[in-house]
């Protein structure tokens, strides 16, 4: 069965730096990697999908990349900030509107 | 609020009882998911619809478990003879389906789900 790895301990990083999380996958990668925020109590939230034929996708302070090959997903995070500190679940979806497969997530903290 | 809502949002119960959770999804999203959550791990998925239609489920969704979709609305989960390993949050989540005409089919919207425990 499939198995996704991510960071495994929290993450703890100064304000204004680049906070990085990290998604590995064994098998076969999916057709569609998402990534949601995650706040203590509450559903997750959605941030961005990439495709499997897309290197990179941006939003905003956002960034992702997806690299097939190496079966891992690069989360970024720039200029950070202390309301982006959350738990960050990297998700993989094997077709379209499919179901879910999530991974257990990394908790971000981001210091002032 | 449009987004998706859920119901209760908490719920106690004692082993053995029989639970029933209501998702009421983005009213244009044909697309219905169950998942459930335990603390610090990621959901799992549970199952599925398109419409009223249950398309998959999960090896999890034992036969104490059920879900409906009657009407391709809401949908309910129900829980029999519960038990304390049943204790986790459900969440809900809703989405347009393919061939909806939209590109952001993929993007699932997550209730604020249902804490259950067990005693």
């Amino acid at each position: 069965s499939q198995k996704i790895e991510q960071n495994s301990e929290a993450l703890n990083i100064q304000e204004g730096k680049t906070a990085t999380l990290t998604c590995n996958y064994t098998n076969y990668s999916p057709a569609y990697l998402q990534w949601y925020r995650q706040d203590p109590g509450r559903g997750p939230v959605f941030l961005l999908l990439i495709r499997e034929n897309e290197k990179e996708k941006r939003k905003e302070r956002l960034k992702v990349t997806f690299d097939t090959t190496l079966k891992q997903s690069l989360f970024h995070i720039t200029a950070s900030q202390p309301a982006d500190s959350a738990t960050y679940l990297c998700a993989l979806l094997y077709s379209s509107a499919s179901k879910i497969i999530f991974g257990s997530g990394t908790r971000l903290s981001i210091r002032p | 609020d449009t987004g998706v809502s859920q119901d209760p949002r908490h719920k106690i119960t004692k082993r053995g009882q029989n639970v029933t959770f209501r998702c009421d999804p983005i009213s244009e999203h044909n697309r219905l998911y169950w998942y459930r959550q335990t603390l610090g791990q990621g959901p799992e998925f549970l199952t599925y619809f398109q419409n009223e239609a249950q398309l998959e489920k999960s090896r999890l969704l034992s036969d104490r478990f059920s879900a409906e979709r009657p009407k391709g609305s809401f949908s309910t989960l129900e829980i029999q003879r519960t038990e304390q390993g049943d204790s986790a949050m459900y969440l809900c989540a809703s989405s347009l389906g393919p061939g909806s005409g939209a590109n952001s089919y993929n993007e699932q919207f997550f209730g604020p789900g249902t804490r259950l425990t067990v005693l």
